[in-house]
């Protein structure tokens, strides 16, 4: 059960888009298309933003989107927005009902 | 509209116990397999454990498994985590979410503080 591999930190400015990796293995990421992602601001429960991989959960702004080649996912948010500023987590399932989620990437907005 | 409101967290010694619930709202709970998530202070989520929706399968992570059990009431859509033996590293903010397969709706968590 190890962690999901992001990056610490990604960072851009208002309207660029961004795209934050996580990595895993075969047993996890590449092995099933149970791949979400989470926001989390500071103090602040995570928010469901991607599941299954690609799949935007009504109310989630199309600015958000979701892929996976590999052993690597991808979210990637354009037109950045201030209060896109936040934790990102990844997570997949990992097999024999485990899961396992990223180290987390912190976004900054410039 | 689904809440999800953890509740007793607070401070324990270390190898002493403590009982977390989580008291549902807003969803047919009895419906949905529901998951334990913590989050050590400064750092990042962990997987705890599973609980299928009627309570006939549960999962744990490595780091809890033999110390800590899922339970469900279904009649007062609640979940509960038992946790014995608690560790200083098992100090964190524990938050309930809902669904298997998506944790698609999150509570506020409870924060636990293992200290002597």
């Amino acid at each position: 059960q190890s962690a999901l591999t992001q990056p610490r930190s990604v960072s851009g400015s208002p309207g660029q888009s961004v795209t934050i990796s996580c990595t895993g293995t075969s047993s996890d990421v590449s092995g099933y298309n149970y791949v979400s992602w989470y926001l989390q601001h500071p103090g602040k429960a995570p928010k469901l933003m991607i599941s299954e991989v690609s799949k935007r959960p009504s109310g989630v702004p199309d600015r958000f989107s979701g892929s996976k080649s590999g052993n690597t996912a991808s979210l990637t948010i354009s037109g950045l927005q201030a209060e896109d500023e936040a934790d990102y987590y990844c997570c997949s399932y990992a097999g024999s009902y485990t899961w396992v989620f990223g180290g987390g990437t912190k976004l900054t907005v410039l | 509209q689904v809440q999800l409101v953890e509740s007793g967290g607070g401070v324990v010694q270390p190898g002493r116990s403590l009982r977390l619930s989580c008291a549902a709202s807003g969803f047919t709970f009895s419906s949905y397999g529901m998951h334990w998530v913590r989050q050590a202070p400064g750092k990042g989520l962990e997987w705890v454990a599973l609980i299928s929706y009627d309570g006939s399968y549960k999962y744990y992570a490595d780091s809890v498994k033999g110390r800590f059990t899922i339970s469900r009431d279904n009649s007062k859509n609640t979940l509960y985590l038992q946790m014995n033996s608690l560790r200083a590293e098992d100090t964190a903010v524990y938050y309930c979410a809902k669904d298997q397969w998506l944790l698609d709706s999150w509570g506020q968590g409870t924060l636990v503080t293992v200290s002597s």
